[in-house]
């Protein structure tokens, strides 16, 4: 029962470097999310998706792109890393907020740094 | 003023005491998660509620919506218990909106044996 997991745990990136960040879920869930956690910041969305094929942008989608090819795996596309995306990442899933209110589920994360 | 406000940022104990963790809101919820995030570690969830009161174990949470106002209690307190504990509003979904989570910004809590 694997939940929610993130792949790679950890990356370290070069200023003008791409990665690609991968996000799969076994529960069937309709929602996925990308967020960013600053220190003294909270969590931050980044891009979320609320079904295969649809992306949307959250509170600080700049320098980041999705991707929803399969239900199951979202993906966070860093084109070219600047240290300002140094940051842990979660993403989570959660069933269609059209049920009422539902649990989130949180991946392990993915520290980032960006050299 | 953040939408979802915590207190405090940070809070040691001893083993064996009561902990309680607050969490403030501004905005019309439908619900609040409260969340644990061990260092180094994912997010948890812990508890989702809109109302009353809810317990797992040593831990109670409960929410009064008229006040927005939510708190974590644990009792008994232990070092397996240090952690950020983490608070987040979910406003339900309206239209086309997905539904939105905001989160505080979180408490460091530290046990010590």
């Amino acid at each position: 029962n694997a939940g929610v997991t993130q792949t790679p745990k950890f990356r370290v990136l070069k200023t003008g470097q791409s990665m690609t960040l991968l996000c799969a879920q076994d529960m069937n869930h309709e929602y996925m999310y990308w967020y960013r956690q600053d220190p003294g910041m909270g969590l931050r969305l980044i891009h979320y998706s609320v079904g295969e094929g649809t992306t949307a942008k959250g509170e600080v989608p700049d320098g980041y792109n999705v991707s929803r090819l399969k239900k199951q795996n979202f993906l966070l596309g860093l084109e070219s890393a600047a240290p300002s995306q140094t940051s842990v990442y979660f993403c989570a899933s959660s069933y269609s907020w059209d049920r009422g209110w539902t649990e989130a589920f949180f991946g392990q994360g993915t520290r980032l740094t960006v050299v | 003023k953040n939408e979802v406000e915590q207190s405090p940022q940070n809070l040691t104990a001893q083993e064996g005491e009561f902990i309680t963790i607050n969490c403030s809101y501004s905005v019309g919820i439908s619900a609040l998660h409260w969340l644990q995030q061990h260092p180094g570690g994912g997010i948890v969830s812990l508890f989702m509620l809109s109302s009353g009161k809810k317990k797992h174990g040593r831990l109670i949470a409960t929410i009064n919506i008229q006040e927005k106002h939510s708190s974590l209690h644990i009792t008994a307190s232990h070092p397996r218990d240090s952690a950020v504990y983490i608070c987040a509003a979910f406003r339900g979904a309206g239209g086309t909106s997905y539904g939105k989570l905001t989160f505080g910004q979180g408490t460091i809590l530290t046990v010590h044996p």
